[in-house]
């Protein structure tokens, strides 16, 4: 799996919004870009994955460059809650089995 | 709650005793993994179960490890001998197969077992 780079921490007001940019130059064609996050003494919680085009959910949106190879997670209005070290993951996906090859994450500081 | 249970969630033991866990994985879902988490570090690879078989192992899983799934359901991971090296947090994680190459395939973790060797 590709190896990804993220800056080790932000800052972010609360009810702004939360842009969190991954490295990804090496990604194959293959290879889907995954972000999870985990909160402070809680498992790593999935947020949003996609391959080429940008995709969003209830929780984010995920923008991935045309060439593939940054992405930013977008979490438009950002809550104290969402204080969390957000994982930018990029893994292949194939009807085997996988493991998941975390960094050591963006550690994001949402402050009042 | 149906998602994916530890227990414990901490354990404190002396160097040289054995340790085990247990995860309860989501039911439908017959993958599990194991992490290990160590502080300011993201969660690494273990070991991964495709319903009772375990596929792979990570070269972290020393021979003082070992994780089993007798039924296909929950897991167990041992710890034999523990050293102060093994004090981490053990995640468990699960998910559903994944057929025809769909990228539906995310994980879901447990809250971990925190361990602390003495």
């Amino acid at each position: 799996d590709a190896k990804t780079t993220q800056p080790p921490s932000m800052d972010c007001a609360e009810g702004r919004a939360a842009n969190l940019p991954c490295n990804h130059s090496t990604i194959s064609g293959n290879e889907y870009v995954y972000w999870y996050r985990q909160i402070h003494s809680q498992g790593p919680q999935y947020i949003i994955h996609g391959l080429k085009n940008n995709e969003t959910n209830e929780m984010a949106s995920l923008i991935i460059t045309e060439d593939r190879k940054s992405s930013t997670l977008i979490l438009p209005h950002a809550t104290l809650r969402d204080t969390a070290v957000y994982y930018c993951i990029v893994r292949v996906v194939y009807t085997g089995g996988f493991k998941t090859i975390f960094g050591a994450g963006t550690r994001l500081f949402v402050k009042a | 709650d149906t998602g994916v249970s530890q227990d414990p969630r901490h354990k404190i033991t002396k160097r040289g005793q054995n340790v085990t866990f247990r995860c309860d994985p989501i039911s439908e879902h017959n993958r599990l993994y194991w992490y290990r988490q160590t502080l300011g570090q993201g969660p690494e690879f273990l070991t991964y179960f495709q319903n009772e078989a375990q596929l792979e192992k990570s070269r972290l899983l020393s021979d003082r490890f070992s994780a089993e799934r007798p039924k296909g359901s929950f897991s167990t991971l041992e710890i034999q001998r523990t050293e102060q090296g093994d004090s981490a947090m053990y995640l468990c994680a699960s998910s559903l197969p994944n057929y025809g190459g769909s990228s539906n395939n995310e994980q879901f973790f447990g809250p971990g077992t925190r361990l602390t060797v003495l």
